[in-house]
């Protein structure tokens, strides 16, 4: 029990192009998901917080307008990088919290590697 | 959320117990003691985690000190999968919900 799904699992684009990324929980229901950044032997950075009907909680320096997230079910949250470019090339992953939270912790999808060309 | 301090890396050898500390030493009454790991390119997978008893799952074992501002991860019987980094985070179970991800601990495994 407990799985993350992402999909893509990697994406390569070119240079102003849009990039949609899904997270899925596929047998619990997640009221909030999350997504995280990870640059090269760097950790993961939180990107936003996403509640499932309402607007992302963004962290301090993510454009919220460039990184839309859209948190429309319990079981479905995407990422869409838009006007990518090189330095948004980075290892995108996604957690989520199950609804039933047995002790609060979130399970991560398998993250998409996107290459921005 | 309290910082936690983690050694950059360690060895263990295949078979033997893997103990991973943590220290956690600002850590409040209400915060728990999480473990994610995050074997290369792969997301990171929850281990385990406790307020102030020692747990233990079919993964790992985790002991917290008395006055709770330490803590250690153990890996019974370690194998070469489990080469990871290991990253020891503390927060409210609720509320917070952040998972504030330091540098963690690069364990490797050696056969």
């Amino acid at each position: 029990g407990a799985v993350v799904s992402q999909h893509p699992s990697w994406v390569i684009c070119k240079s102003g192009t849009s990039v949609k990324i899904e997270c899925r929980s596929l047998d619990f229901q997640a009221t909030t998901m999350f997504w995280y950044r990870q640059f090269p032997k760097q950790s993961l950075m939180l990107m936003a917080t996403s509640n499932e009907g309402s607007k992302a909680t963004y962290e301090q320096g993510v454009e919220k307008d460039k990184f839309l997230i859209n948190h429309a079910s319990l079981t479905l949250s995407t990422l869409t990088v838009t006007s990518a470019h090189p330095e948004d090339s980075s290892f995108y992953i996604c957690s989520a919290r199950p609804f039933s939270g047995r002790g609060g912790e979130q399970f991560f999808g398998p993250g998409t590697r996107l290459t921005v060309l | 959320d309290a910082k936690t301090t983690q050694p950059p890396s360690m060895d263990c050898a295949e078979g033997r117990a893997a103990n991973l500390p943590c220290n956690h030493s600002t850590i409040s009454g209400n915060e728990y003691v999480y473990w994610y790991r995050q074997i290369h390119s792969q997301g990171p997978q929850y281990i385990i985690h406790g307020l102030k008893n020692n747990e233990t799952n079919e993964m790992a074992s985790l002991i917290i000190t008395e006055d709770r501002k330490s803590s250690t991860l153990i890996l019974p019987h370690a194998t070469l999968r489990d080469t990871a980094v290991y990253y020891c985070i503390v927060r409210v179970a609720f509320g917070n919900e952040k998972l504030t991800f330091g540098t963690g601990t690069r364990l490797t495994i050696i056969p």
